[in-house]
């Protein structure tokens, strides 16, 4: 167990439709980093929060939104789904200060838009 | 950019046999940090080592051991007497000290241990 949650774990949604991912990070984690991962894309990462402010953004679009709220979870927004947004969605947590450290992997959320 | 590279896309071997996954990167940046996350069937991710640029030290850890070689641009992770349940994708990743925070991953090995 990482200590990274995620909710929901699955998630089927219609075409037009929009949904809400929810993370929370290991305890006492900053950061806090979406990455997408499917079949012809592989592992993408999307955006990063460090402590409210967003930090890195990735090859995200434009129908998708983050943010991270005062007690640190995090929720990433998708809108306007297409069958090609169907992929697994990752957060994960990291703690570094100054140095770089490892990133933790929450369990994931498979999104499925139908 | 930066790339990752994982030229093997499946391997396959019998328990107890030796195997080795390849990982080549790609960065400008003179200080860059490697890792190695396994996907097991379930789907997380687990963290398996972190490296830095600057420490070309070998790293070994059980039946893992991780070969890092600046000079060829590699980072390549050996399993030694594998078991089934090393079977999982593998992934190899690389993070710049001026790329952001991002982690790019290559695109995986999938290893079948059969019994």
């Amino acid at each position: 167990d990482s200590g990274v949650t995620q909710t929901p774990k699955h998630l089927i949604t219609a075409t037009g439709q929009r949904v809400t991912l929810r993370c929370s990070p290991r305890s006492g984690d900053l950061s806090v980093y979406w990455y997408q991962q499917s079949l012809d894309q592989g592992l993408q990462f999307l955006i990063q929060y460090y402590n409210g402010e967003e930090r890195a953004k990735g090859n995200i679009l434009e129908r998708f939104s983050a943010q991270q709220f005062p007690d640190l979870h995090s929720e990433l927004n998708l809108s306007s789904l297409e069958l090609g947004d169907s992929a697994l969605y990752f957060c994960a947590s990291s703690g570094e200060k100054g140095a770089p450290r490892e990133q933790y992997f929450g369990p994931g959320t498979r999104l499925t838009v139908t | 950019a930066q790339k990752v590279t994982q030229a093997q896309t499946e391997i396959s071997v019998v328990e107890k046999e030796d195997v080795t996954l390849d990982c080549v990167y790609e960065t400008r940046d003179t200080t860059y940090y490697l890792f190695w996350y396994k996907q097991p069937p379930s789907g997380e991710l687990v963290f398996l080592i972190r490296r830095n640029s600057f420490d070309e030290q070998n790293e070994i850890s059980g039946r893992y051991s991780w070969n890092f070689q600046k000079s060829t641009s590699s980072f390549n992770f050996t399993i030694t007497a594998s078991q089934v349940v090393d079977s999982a994708v593998y992934f190899c990743a690389l993070r710049g000290n001026n790329a952001g925070n991002m982690l790019t991953f290559g695109g995986g090995t999938r290893l079948m241990v059969k019994p």
